[in-house]
């Protein structure tokens, strides 16, 4: 059974960079991609990105502040969000990509970005 | 980009009651369309793959159809651990995107 846990400060100040990790269990993180998804308090999701092994693709909306890393040896892999404001609070998901689809997600973490 | 656009936005039906959620796609998306439900404080949880195709453990209540721009996500009859918010997503082409979200609420 695949499972997510999303890890990381769930406090950031404005400015600085928002830094997550996923830890994957069930399953060789080099078989499959990964993606962050995010989704602010009381509104819709956000597909921010994906990797495979260290191969990533970016929403262009985010793309000049975000960057995505896998770290094999730990089966995890990583989001960091530079310069972040406000607006970048929200719940971040990190989710297997099974063939097109997000499944399973992990059970979410909430960052707020406050001085 | 992709727009993904749900209808409606929020529903209020009974237990029994058959409901339809409506996703259009700004484009034709062939049948890459996948349907999620959330539930208050919890991740998304995948429902429906590629269109129509049921994921592993979920009621056979749940079904969807359509492709190329317009889907649906249907549900025959409605149980009490279905009010929930319920997602589409597109994956024909990046950046990936989904709808806006249709809460179903209890009448």
């Amino acid at each position: 059974q695949v499972q997510l846990q999303e890890s990381g400060p769930g406090l950031v100040k404005p400015s600085e960079t928002l830094s997550l990790t996923c830890s994957v269990s069930g399953v060789s993180i080099s078989t499959y991609y990964w993606a962050w998804i995010r989704q602010p308090a009381g509104k819709g999701l956000e597909w921010i990105g994906q990797i495979f092994n260290n191969a990533t693709n970016y929403n262009p909306s985010l793309k000049s502040r975000v960057s995505m890393s896998v770290d094999t040896s730990k089966n995890q892999f990583s989001l960091k969000v530079r310069s972040v404001t406000a607006a970048d609070t929200a719940v971040y998901y990190c989710a297997r990509v099974d063939y097109f689809w997000f499944d399973p997600w992990g059970q979410g973490m909430l960052v707020i970005v406050s001085s | 980009d992709i727009q993904m656009t749900q209808s409606p936005s929020s529903l209020s039906a009974s237990v029994g009651d058959r409901v339809t959620i409506t996703c259009r796609a700004s484009q034709s998306i062939n049948t890459y369309l996948h349907w999620y439900q959330q539930k208050p404080g919890k991740a998304p949880d995948l429902l429906i793959y590629a269109a129509s195709n049921l994921q592993r453990g979920v009621p056979s209540r749940f079904s969807g159809s359509g492709s190329e721009t317009d889907f649906t996500l249907t549900i025959s009859s409605l149980q009490p651990e279905d009010f929930a918010t319920y997602y589409c997503q597109q994956s024909y082409r990046t950046p990936h995107s989904f709808g806006q979200g249709t809460k179903l609420e209890i009448k």
